[in-house]
């Protein structure tokens, strides 16, 4: 089964400061959704990116992915304290499954 | 987006015990899915449950263990059966906005067993 995987696993910054994380995955997909989760909450949907596009923005969030390396980033410009979370990337399959597949997150901590 | 809730935010159980969690969704929604997220760790996806027929289970998760009901296409329960302190961890459900693809979690359920 295909497994995203997030880079760093955590990432400590200075506020005003960008934040960038990685995510890999090993199969095709239809989509990818990135979501924070604050102190072991809720997640919070963050961003949905298509398999056929390329760059998404959202605010202070852009995403990209590209499909032929398998590879999706998301990046915090002008990071907040409030920022402060876990951010995961999540896969679903082609085929029509539903399903998601979560990688195993990235932990970031902006210091005010 | 839906908005789901979840019932009880927290609980403390002993070894030995079950503990019934409530899922409400805001509209009427097709599929609905449970997810475990272990200390430190990821979420993984325990079963699907669709409205009028039984949950799919995903590998490694029973439904002795884990059963579950879908009554209606706004509610669901999960059932964490037997419990042992392995099965602390936070449970969440989340369901599918279908037009847009977009999946939604509920504001999980931190369960702890003794």
């Amino acid at each position: 089964s295909q497994q995203g995987e997030e880079d760093p696993q955590a990432l400590s910054i200075q506020e005003g400061e960008n934040a960038t994380m990685n995510c890999s995955y090993k199969t095709s997909i239809n989509n990818l959704q990135w979501y924070r989760q604050n102190s072991g909450r809720g997640l919070v949907h963050l961003i949905l990116i298509r398999s056929n596009e390329r760059e998404k923005h959202s605010g202070r969030l852009r995403v990209t992915l590209d499909t032929s390396k398998k590879s999706s980033s998301l990046l915090i410009t002008a990071s907040r304290a409030a920022d402060t979370a876990s951010y995961f990337c999540a896969t679903d399959a082609q085929g029509g499954s539903e399903k998601l597949v979560f990688g195993k997150g990235t932990k970031l901590t902006v210091n005010p | 987006s839906a908005v789901i809730s979840q019932k009880p935010s927290r609980d403390i159980c002993q070894r030995g015990t079950s503990l019934t969690i409530q899922c409400q969704v805001d509209s009427q929604v097709t599929m609905m899915f449970w997810y475990r997220q272990q200390p430190g760790q990821s979420l993984t996806l325990i079963a699907t449950a669709n409205q009028g027929s039984e949950a799919t289970y995903e590998s490694g998760f029973v439904i002795d263990k884990f059963p579950i009901s879908r009554p209606n296409l706004t509610f669901s329960t999960l059932t964490v059966s037997n419990m042992s302190p392995e099965d602390s961890s936070i449970y969440l459900c989340s369901t599918l906005a279908r037009r847009r693809n977009e999946q939604f979690f509920g504001p999980g359920t931190r369960l702890t067993v003794l």
